[in-house]
């Protein structure tokens, strides 16, 4: 199995509303990535996850959260959201090893947000 | 910070290979070259990657010049499908960190 998968696909939701994103991987990768990609724009990323701590939080914004309760699950909490956020929030996992060997990330299709 | 640099286009017949270049004139030794494409609305797809060595897939070769300043990811054969965003990477120190620069849109035509 060598895919990420997130859920759910398309998600509209109100300034007040709180959601989750939701990402899995059953390829035993011990990192995993959030990030944000605007229409038109590379993705930027937003926080690491090693070994199921934050290891990496770019300076994102209090109103996600970011969680990771197990090795393979890694969920994103959205509250109070502003329509600037809307975006595809895509989830990304790798093996941990080391620096100095290639490290390449497999990428889930992402959840495409709407704030209204 | 982006630390590569591509062309926003190209454009490319069905058949013929396809040279996507990308400059990456301060790239540190120890740093890979990592090339990505994006098809519209899909999540990256990872194509190759390298540190100084010429490199060849069943996707695709990727040539580092000498000095490692600039690249090229060549498409032997392009075809319809290969029409997408690609991505050049310069993996940073801390290695979990992949920093996109604003890629090149490939138009593959008929």
């Amino acid at each position: 199995d060598t895919e990420v998968t997130q859920t759910p696909k398309h998600l509209v939701m109100g300034m007040t509303n709180k959601k989750s994103l939701k990402c899995e991987q059953h390829m035993g990768h011990r990192a995993m990535y959030w990030y944000k990609q605007k229409a038109k724009k590379p993705p930027e990323l937003m926080f690491v996850y090693s070994y199921e701590k934050l290891s990496i939080n770019e300076s994102v914004p209090s109103r996600f959260s970011p969680e990771c309760p197990n090795s393979s699950l890694l969920n994103l909490h959205l509250h109070a959201l502003q329509p600037e956020d809307s975006a595809l929030y895509l989830c990304a996992s790798s093996q941990q090893i080391l620096r100095l060997l290639g490290n390449e990330q497999f990428f889930g299709p992402g959840t495409r947000l709407t704030v209204l | 910070d982006a630390k590569t640099t591509q062309p926003p286009s190209m454009d490319c017949a069905e058949g013929r290979a396809a040279n996507l270049p990308c400059n990456h004139s301060t790239i540190s030794g120890n740093e890979y070259v990592y090339w990505y494409r994006q098809i519209h609305s899909q999540g990256p797809q990872y194509i190759i990657h390298g540190l100084k060595n010429n490199e060849t897939n069943e996707m695709a070769s990727l040539i580092i010049t000498e000095d490692r300043k600039s690249s090229t990811l060549i498409l032997p054969h392009a075809t319809l499908r290969d029409t997408a965003v690609y991505y050049c990477i310069v993996r940073v120190e801390n290695f979990n960190k992949f920093y996109f620069g604003s890629g090149t849109k490939l138009n593959v035509k008929p």
